[in-house]
């Protein structure tokens, strides 16, 4: 199975700051198609996961332009610029190019 | 607009077999594909099977054993089923839509379910 390697486990950001966090997989996630399925969610305090940026840089309906996603093959991170405090909680990247479907062990994002 | 809801029983004992369901609304199960994933408390997700449009499914091979999801089109419920749950099985288990380009873009609010006697 791919394992993704999500790097820091914990972000201390300043209100206004920038976060980055990273995610590295055991294998390319590039699909056989030429497209990259690595998605990345945020997983509020008491809430379900909400898809964030799909497909390594794509950003889902609704979400800020504070959202960034950039990388290829198998390195691939999330900036988030101007955190805000609806900005925190726990990011997970997923990657669907190969079965099974896994995630990254994940990264919380707490205020300093 | 797309809605997922999960329900079911809080609680199951051990080597028991825990059923879940998961309605939709707002799309057809024939259009887009429906994943369960679960998550321990306090720790990450787990994706654990999937329904393609198509009726045919995929498991994670972790859970394969254990493991059956099917559904009723009719209804816009899929369903989950388990069996030998053991404490370790203690979860909130979310069904989410499954996009081939977007990943899981919408969830359930989850069910908590606990393992014990």
């Amino acid at each position: 199975d791919v394992v993704l390697t999500q790097t820091p486990v914990s972000l201390l950001i300043s209100l206004g700051g920038q976060a980055s966090i990273s995610c590295r997989s055991s294998q390319s996630l590039v699909h056989s198609n030429g497209n990259t399925y690595l998605h990345w969610y945020l997983q509020k305090p008491g809430q379900s996961p909400q898809l964030l940026i799909y497909q390594v840089s794509n950003r889902f309906s609704g979400i800020p332009d504070r959202f960034s996603g950039s990388g290829s093959g198998t390195d691939f991170t999330l900036k988030i610029s101007r955190v805000e405090p609806e900005d925190l909680g726990v990011y997970y990247c997923l990657q669907r190019t190969h079965n099974p479907r896994t995630f990254g062990g994940g990264t919380k994002l707490e205020l300093k | 607009q797309v809605q997922l809801k999960e329900s079911g029983p809080g609680l199951v004992q051990p080597s028991q077999t825990l059923s879940l369901t998961c309605t939709v609304s707002g799309f057809s199960l024939t259009s887009y594909h429906v994943s369960w994933v679960r998550q321990p408390p306090g720790k990450g997700l787990e994706w654990m099977g999937v329904i393609w449009t198509g009726g045919s499914t995929a498991y994670n091979s972790l859970l394969k054993s254990r493991l059956s999801i099917s559904r009723d089109t009719s209804k816009s419920q899929v369903f989950l089923k388990m069996n030998s749950l053991q404490t370790e099985d203690t979860a909130t288990y979310y069904c989410a839509r499954d996009h081939w380009e977007r990943g899981f873009d919408y969830w359930g609010q989850g069910v908590m379910v606990t393992v014990s006697s």
